[in-house]
């Protein structure tokens, strides 16, 4: 069964709007959770990391204000896109991480696409 | 700068045949690597891995061959069927167990009936 929930799998907001993903860990606690974006044709590319408790490390060029991180426990992190706008649009997909967790590499929700208008 | 290379971003086989995707990486650094398939709006679905103390790892249909002075590594897939027509992203990562990972820019796999 699945051990990743990621909700909504397709979300359509005005611009200027914000936007929440949820990921779940079903199964695990997962000490790491990973953000990624996917434009169309192109890598996933990693957003942020967060663990649990801590704040959230975002990789160089994403914005923090604008892609809010919380992982407030070992079994849901969220990521709000604010005030989003049209270039916003994106596959957005996260990634769960436990150290020696079996089959840890195969630990990704279902994606979010999202399409600001 | 693009650690982990996929040059080729499409490719056709037929069914039944070979089909060997490619991938290439700069890091020395990098000690485990992955290959992912992934269909559109869907999240990536791992396939298989290779440790660096290896040079190939076999699942089913499924081989992954690991070239470490070359930086170079394939994924064959024998017999190609018409269900592993997706995207195939190999990713990387350098500390031994997954947690960081470096992804290429993927190759659309067709596969013809």
């Amino acid at each position: 069964g699945a051990v990743v929930s990621q909700h909504p799998s397709r979300v359509i907001c005005k611009s200027g709007t914000s936007v929440k993903i949820e990921c779940r860990s079903l199964d695990f606690q997962a000490t790491t959770m990973f953000w990624y974006r996917q434009f169309p044709k192109q890598s996933l590319m990693l957003m942020a990391t967060s663990n649990e408790g801590s704040k959230a490390t975002y990789e160089q060029g994403v914005e923090k204000d604008k892609f809010l991180i919380n992982h407030a426990s070992l079994t849901l992190s969220t990521l709000t896109v604010t005030s989003a706008h049209p270039e916003d649009s994106s596959f957005y997909i996260c990634r769960l991480f436990s150290p020696g967790q079996k089959n840890t590499e195969a630990f990704f929700g279902q994606g979010t696409r999202l399409t600001v208008v | 700068d693009q650690q982990v290379k996929q040059n080729s971003p499409s490719l056709s086989v037929q069914e039944g045949r070979i089909s060997i995707l490619n991938c290439d990486y700069t890091n020395s650094m990098f000690d485990y690597f992955l290959w992912y398939k992934k269909y559109p709006a869907e999240g990536p679905t791992f396939l298989i891995s290779i440790s660096s103390i290896k040079d190939k790892n076999e699942d089913g249909r499924f081989t992954v061959f690991l070239n470490k002075s070359a930086k170079h590594l394939s994924l064959h897939i024998v017999p190609s069927q018409p269900g592993d027509s997706a995207v195939y992203f190999c990713a990387a990562s350098a500390d031994g167990s997954a947690r960081q990972l470096t992804f290429g820019s993927g190759t659309q796999l067709t596969v013809l009936p």
